[in-house]
């Protein structure tokens, strides 16, 4: 069983503060990793994806991955009320059938507090 | 219209009805995909469509048939669902590639059911 999971949260920080949300996963073979946002009753969103291990800067998004310790995880700098949804990390398995599929984990409530 | 459109975005049906969700890219993807959420659990993959062939069906039970009659538009045909298959519906889509799984999902608003 391919199992993403995250930190249960939920999550609470002060506006302007940095946000750490966390993901590990289980199958040592997968190769794309993507988190996702999704306010409450729309779609996800997408926010970063990440491939290699390191980090990945997108304004105020870091991506981290570390593939050698199955771990992905979402910084969140100066984090804005605007922020507050549930995060959902994706990983993405390789080969064979798995084209294109991808397993969520359970999500984490991000709530940021002016 | 743009992006991924699902219809309806609200369905309430009894448990001996018989109804279709449709899903519509406008995004010249070739993969395809019905996902459902239920509260308190991580979204399931339930069918991925990949060039219109089903490559993938999760373990869905019968009373959900998928329909892929073209690369831009997805169907979810449902009939004597259980009060349990009450869920967000969503559908998404992507630009699959040889080397595969690298490409962004892209995810309709979703429907939501009510299974009476």
């Amino acid at each position: 069983q391919k199992e993403v999971e995250q930190n249960s949260g939920p999550l609470s920080v002060p506006e302007g503060a940095i946000a750490s949300l966390n993901c590990t996963y289980s199958d040592r073979v997968s190769q794309s990793f993507f988190w996702y946002r999704q306010y409450s009753g729309k779609s996800p969103e997408l926010i970063m994806s990440i491939y290699s291990n390191g980090d990945k800067e997108d304004g105020r998004f870091t991506a981290q991955l570390n593939k050698a310790s199955q771990y992905v995880s979402l910084l969140i700098r100066d984090s804005q009320p605007s922020d507050s949804a549930t995060y959902l990390c994706a990983v993405n398995h390789a080969g064979g059938t798995s084209y294109g599929k991808l397993t969520f984990g359970q999500g984490t409530i991000l709530t940021v507090h002016p | 219209e743009t992006g991924v459109t699902q219809t309806p975005r609200h369905l309430v049906m009894g448990m001996t009805n018989k109804k279709s969700l449709k899903c519509e890219q406008h995004l010249g993807h070739n993969a395809m995909y019905w996902y459902k959420q239920s509260a308190k659990k991580p979204l399931e993959l339930m069918f991925v469509y990949n060039f219109k062939e089903q490559t993938e069906n999760n373990s869905v039970p019968s009373r959900f048939s998928p329909e892929c009659p073209n690369s831009s538009h997805l169907f979810l045909h449902l009939h004597t669902l259980q009060p349990e298959d009450s869920a967000l519906y969503l559908c998404a889509s992507s630009q699959e590639r040889t080397s595969g799984g690298k490409e962004t999902q892209y995810f309709g608003p979703g429907t939501r059911l009510l299974v009476l």
